[in-house]
């Protein structure tokens, strides 16, 4: 298993609707994770960290961990039009020193 | 507050040619300094990270190579570029003490004819 895996395809979304990522991540990264969104053709910018099992909101973005089950997610409220880009999973990978990334999931919100 | 120049923002090479890209970080003191590869289609893969000046660590071998000549100050450079050189180049940093939260740059596009 890779370290963080994002295995959904394009999520498309209406606006105004909840757009769901979820992140999976094996026992080789810590528990620091994080939320990159990425517009097309840009780099990916933070919007999310999370290190705590729960919940973790910041404006219409919320961040779940769930320990137990070893998944991370991303939930966006109110989607919006700007909504529409990449968001790529992070952890921390201690053992090696380094960011570990997803692969990244295309979120489309349709006006 | 801190903000992460890149440049060029994109660039056009052939094959053989040499490369130099430059990453400054102002607003901050001995941060950590990376360097990442976006590939089409893949995920991000880090190249070299560096803790101080002189002090760079390579993740893959490759044709390409990394200095810190100064403090906030990160270049990526190849003697011969590769076809599979072409990617989106992102420099990042990060807090001594919070290494794991990564800020990057707005990026370098390179395309290797």
């Amino acid at each position: 298993q890779k370290e963080v895996e994002q295995n959904s395809g394009p999520l498309s979304v209406p606006e105004g609707a909840i757009a769901s990522l979820n992140c999976t991540y094996s026992d080789r990264v810590s528990q620091s994770f994080f939320w990159y969104r990425q517009y097309s053709g840009k780099s990916p910018e933070l919007i999310m960290s999370i290190y705590s099992n729960g919940d973790k909101e910041d404006g219409r973005f919320t961040a779940q961990l769930n320990k137990a089950s070893q998944y991370v997610s991303l939930l966006i409220r109110d989607s919006q039009p700007s909504d529409s880009a990449t968001y790529l999973c992070a952890a921390w990978d201690y053992g090696n020193n380094r960011l570990a990334f997803g692969k990244g999931n295309q979120v489309v919100v349709i006006p | 507050s801190q903000t992460i120049h890149q440049w060029p923002a994109t660039l056009v090479q052939p094959v053989g040619s040499p490369l130099s890209l430059e990453c400054t970080v102002e607003g901050t003191s001995n941060p950590n300094l990376y360097w990442y590869r976006q590939a089409a289609g893949r995920g991000l893969q880090l190249l070299f990270y560096s803790i101080g000046i002189d002090q760079i660590s390579s993740e893959v071998p490759q044709n390409l190579s990394a200095s810190r000549p100064q403090d906030r100050q990160f270049i990526l450079s190849s003697k011969k570029l590769l076809l599979s050189d072409s990617g989106f180049y992102l420099c990042a940093w990060s807090d001594r003490r919070m290494q794991e939260t990564q800020y990057f740059g707005p990026g370098t596009r390179l395309l290797v004819l």
